[in-house]
């Protein structure tokens, strides 16, 4: 069975560019989540998708962050437009279940010049 | 609000047993977990206790947690130069939603 994948698995760009990363979780997983870690900090909850629907967005940062997942399948997260605090590594995770184990993917590592 | 707290750094001679110690604020979490973080990967779920367990082995593994004291620890036995990485407490918080709540990490620095 695939693990939940991202892509790309880094990105760096200027301020003020856009940057779009992608989350495939595990298929048959309802619930999906992303995650970041910025400057070597927590490992920080951004959003939870249930589904197509987003669930909990209380942790995205500001309205520069767009989160979508069309389908219910894989998911989106847009930056636009980037600035430097946004560096840090992004994860993503899925579960089958709410209350399951949520299982990561690799990340993506996300450099804002 | 929900914490997970760990020391930042530790550092084990080759062969020795390496003890990370995490402390968590959400009782109600059903599990706690661990993860590994290698140099450049992602996060791999190292192991994981359910709450009314008070101890779990896997191999060289060793979770302990006190309920009580909302306390959680991971040994390492025979720690290897491999084992070199950044630990993670975690715990699923129920906060109106589901989310991980993580640790800052504690950075296993194995000596040869």
């Amino acid at each position: 069975e695939a693990g939940v994948t991202q892509f790309p698995s880094h990105s760096v760009i200027e301020k003020g560019q856009t940057v779009t990363l992608r989350c495939d979780p595990i298929s048959g997983h309802d619930n999906l989540y992303w995650y970041r870690r910025v400057m070597g900090k927590e490992i920080k909850f951004l959003l939870h998708f249930v589904k197509e629907s987003k669930q909990d967005e209380s942790g995205m940062p500001n309205n520069r962050f767009l989160a979508e997942r069309t389908g219910g399948t894989y998911s989106t997260l847009k930056v636009q437009p980037a600035e430097l605090e946004d560096s840090g590594v992004y994860f993503c995770a899925s579960s089958q279940v709410i209350t399951d184990t949520q299982y990561f993917g690799p990340g993506t590592r996300l450099t804002v010049l | 609000g929900e914490d997970v707290e760990q020391s930042l750094f530790l550092s084990v001679r080759e062969g020795d047993s390496s003890v990370i110690n995490c402390t968590y604020t959400d009782s109600s979490s059903t599990y706690l977990y661990w993860y590994k973080q290698e140099p450049g990967a992602g996060l791999q779920l190292l192991t994981y206790i359910f709450s009314n367990m008070d101890m779990k082995q896997d191999q060289r593994l060793t979770v302990l947690l006190n309920k009580k004291d909302k306390h959680l620890s991971l040994r390492i036995a025979d720690t290897q130069t491999g084992d070199s990485a950044i630990y993670f407490c975690a715990e699923i918080a129920n906060t109106g939603g589901f989310k991980t709540i993580f640790g800052a990490g504690t950075r296993l620095f194995v000596k040869a």
